[in-house]
């Protein structure tokens, strides 16, 4: 099956500064990626749509300035958290699908970021 | 934006014992899927059934969908203590590139 990974897995900053999560589809080129949340003890809550070449469109409540998303390849999609604050601390996860395929989607194994 | 509930939120049962989750959605959709997830980890894909399915089967993995009702079920028979996990059911609507949204979810906690 297709592999999608994340990185880095884990990461802890102090509040202010700016976290950057790369998602990669290691085998396949994927037009699409989503990148989602997950905070403790709840489900997946998307977070923004990416496409390859063009802006990321972002769920409602998801402030844009602050989770910057960028999908330079078909390959890699990138969010940063601008002046994290310990509020944004969560489980990030991304997913690609491939071209013209939305019946499956590939999972990352996840960002665990902690924001002290 | 979370597509549906699942139900029961939490269950808990002994090894050998089969366990049953429900998943209901709001929206047409192209598939339904569900997912595992360990404690802390990423998703592992279970079983994805097409809109046009009633039935899908694997391993001691069985899923209905009645889309008239707009629900699924997530059956696993025979439950282990390497069951024990959260189980979530996603769906994809009829439009390529969309995102698949998830319901909340059902931790299951199987004991030996």
């Amino acid at each position: 099956g297709a592999v999608v990974s994340q990185h880095p897995s884990w990461v802890i900053c102090k509040s202010g500064t700016s976290v950057k999560i790369e998602c990669r589809s290691l085998d396949f080129q994927a037009t699409t990626m989503f990148w989602y949340r997950q905070f403790p003890k709840q489900s997946l809550m998307l977070m923004a749509t990416s496409n390859e070449g063009s802006k990321a469109t972002y769920e409602q409540g998801v402030e844009k300035d602050k989770f910057l998303i960028n999908h330079a390849s078909l390959t890699l999609s990138t969010l940063t958290v601008t002046s994290a604050h310990p509020e944004d601390s969560s489980f990030y996860i991304c997913s690609a699908s491939f071209p013209g395929d939305y019946n499956e989607q590939f999972f990352g194994p996840g960002t665990r970021l902690t924001v002290l | 934006s979370q597509q549906g509930e699942e139900d029961p939120q939490a269950l808990s049962i002994q090894e050998g014992e089969n366990a049953t989750m429900n998943c209901s959605y709001k929206t047409s959709i192209n598939n339904l899927q569900w997912y595992r997830q360990n404690s802390g980890r990423g998703l592992v894909h279970l079983i994805l059934i097409r809109s046009n399915e009633r039935e899908k089967h694997s391993g001691r993995l069985r899923v209905t969908l009645d889309t008239s009702k707009k629900s699924s079920s997530l059956l696993i028979t025979a439950s282990r203590a390497a069951d024990t996990a959260s189980y979530f059911c996603a769906t994809a609507r009829n439009q390529a590139g969309t995102a698949l949204i998830f319901g909340k979810g059902t931790t299951l906690s199987v004991s030996s």
